[in-house]
């Protein structure tokens, strides 16, 4: 069974849409983050939630909203998408200092 | 000023070679991880490190508490070892991650 996943793994979508990445972890973590690797591989930290609570938000365009229905599930929801939002996003969750990653969703908008 | 610092940047090695990818970070942290991440791949996990040192196959890891220092050794590499090397730092109690820039390893036959 998959700890961290993501769906979809590939999204091409059009400037101007708006379109969401899923998450879902069965490890029973309590903090999952949202991550934007960018054309040099370096991964910025956009959101974290415990709890379902937000507890880091990071400067990213309000455009972007992450929603957990549920600890096991952090989503991310992005409005009115743009060319710089093309990206790898990686969701992750966490628990006393151990880390782990989805596959990623490679964005591209066009 | 990135809170982890990773050197080098870019590394290439001929197969059989000993490699070292350095780790500094400036913040307190619970656990120190060294990932690992092949082009187009996903980000898996390979170490992690809250003192002294593990090993794991060819792979090892070292952490320095006291100098905020962690190295990650490959001996005898191999092609397939080639991939992008990140280190990343959880700080309590929320467990935010700091990352590393990455290490770019292509390893030749």
């Amino acid at each position: 069974d998959t700890a961290v996943s993501q769906t979809p793994k590939y999204l091409v979508t059009q400037m101007g849409n708006d379109k969401s990445i899923k998450c879902e972890q069965n490890l029973g973590h309590d903090t999952m983050y949202w991550y934007k690797q960018d054309s040099k591989k370096f991964l910025k930290i956009m959101f974290s939630y415990n709890n379902k609570e937000l507890i880091i938000n990071e400067t990213v365009p309000n455009r972007f909203s992450p929603k957990s229905p549920d600890k096991a599930h952090l989503n991310l929801h992005i409005n009115s998408l743009e060319l710089g939002d093309s990206a790898v996003y990686f969701c992750a969750s966490s628990h006393g200092g151990a880390a782990f990653f989805g596959q990623g969703t490679r964005l591209t908008v066009v | 000023k990135n809170e982890v610092e990773q050197s080098p940047q870019n590394l290439t090695a001929q197969e059989g070679e000993f490699i070292t990818i350095n780790c500094s970070y400036s913040v307190g942290i619970s656990a120190l991880h060294w990932l690992q991440q092949h082009p187009g791949g996903g980000i898996v996990s390979l170490f992690m490190l809250s003192s002294g040192k593990k090993k794991h196959g060819r792979l090892i890891a070292t952490i320095n508490i006291q100098e905020k220092h962690s190295s990650l050794h490959i001996t005898a590499s191999h092609p397939r070892d080639s991939a992008v090397y990140i280190c990343a730092v959880a700080q309590g109690p929320g467990n935010q991650f700091y990352f590393g820039t990455g290490t770019s390893l292509t390893v030749i036959p």
